[in-house]
């Protein structure tokens, strides 16, 4: 009965390797967040989507790419990954863009 | 300069002391949030408040709208509120949009 729930939950890979992460809330949510945690464990908002519409698009290299295929899955795809993108990733939902924020457990992302 | 600032970076405490956490932000807000991540990676939301003051068992959470400043309040402190204690804003022009400043380590001994 997890709420967010996020998969995996640790990723090693190689340099140069694309990889998804995939997030699920079952809340029943209209609105879904990634979230990015750097080595100083400072957060910040890499995407927003509401009802699967992209609403938050940080700043964020083009080699991230975010999919809503369903109000309830937010999934992350990041291509030719870099060593500065090891950090953790979050997923989040909230009922709409103005309530409390449920967060998934992380991702925790090492670039090799 | 981040638009949120927390104090103090570290807090150690005895256990069974009263903790303080500040933070203030420099933006307009229409939301403060406390979040609260555990040692094992996992974040949990305390309080989301606008104005005013909420509390919820040993945790109170003040807001002061026109200094732009919060507190975050523990009584009776105790080990398992060992965690990083980070405050979060919305500032209401983008939905959903949180602004977080870099966090609060405490850590309570026995």
């Amino acid at each position: 009965d997890t709420a967010v729930s996020q998969t995996p939950k640790y990723l090693v890979t190689q340099m140069g390797n694309d990889k998804s992460i995939k997030c699920e809330q079952n809340l029943g949510h209209d609105t879904m967040y990634w979230y990015k945690q750097d080595s100083k464990k400072f957060l910040k908002i890499m995407f927003s989507y509401n009802n699967k519409e992209l609403i938050i698009n940080e700043t964020v290299p083009n080699r991230f790419s975010p999919k809503s295929p369903d109000k309830a899955h937010l999934n992350l795809h990041i291509n030719s990954l870099e060593l500065g993108d090891s950090a953790v990733y979050f997923c989040a939902s909230s009922a709409t863009g103005r309530e409390t924020q449920y967060f998934g457990p992380g991702t925790r992302l090492l670039v090799l | 300069k981040n638009e949120v600032e927390q104090s103090p970076q570290n807090l150690t405490a005895q256990e069974g002391e009263f903790i303080t956490i500040n933070c203030s932000y420099s933006v307009g807000i229409s939301a403060l949030h406390w979040l609260q991540q555990h040692p094992g990676g996992g974040i949990v939301s305390l309080f989301m408040l606008s104005s005013g003051k909420k509390k919820h068992g040993r945790l109170i959470a003040t807001i002061n709208i026109q200094e732009k400043h919060s507190s975050l309040h523990i009584t009776a402190s105790h080990p398992r509120d060992s965690a990083v204690y980070i405050c979060a804003v919305n500032r209401g022009s983008t939905l959903g949009r949180l602004y977080f400043g870099r966090g609060t380590q405490l850590t309570v001994w026995p």
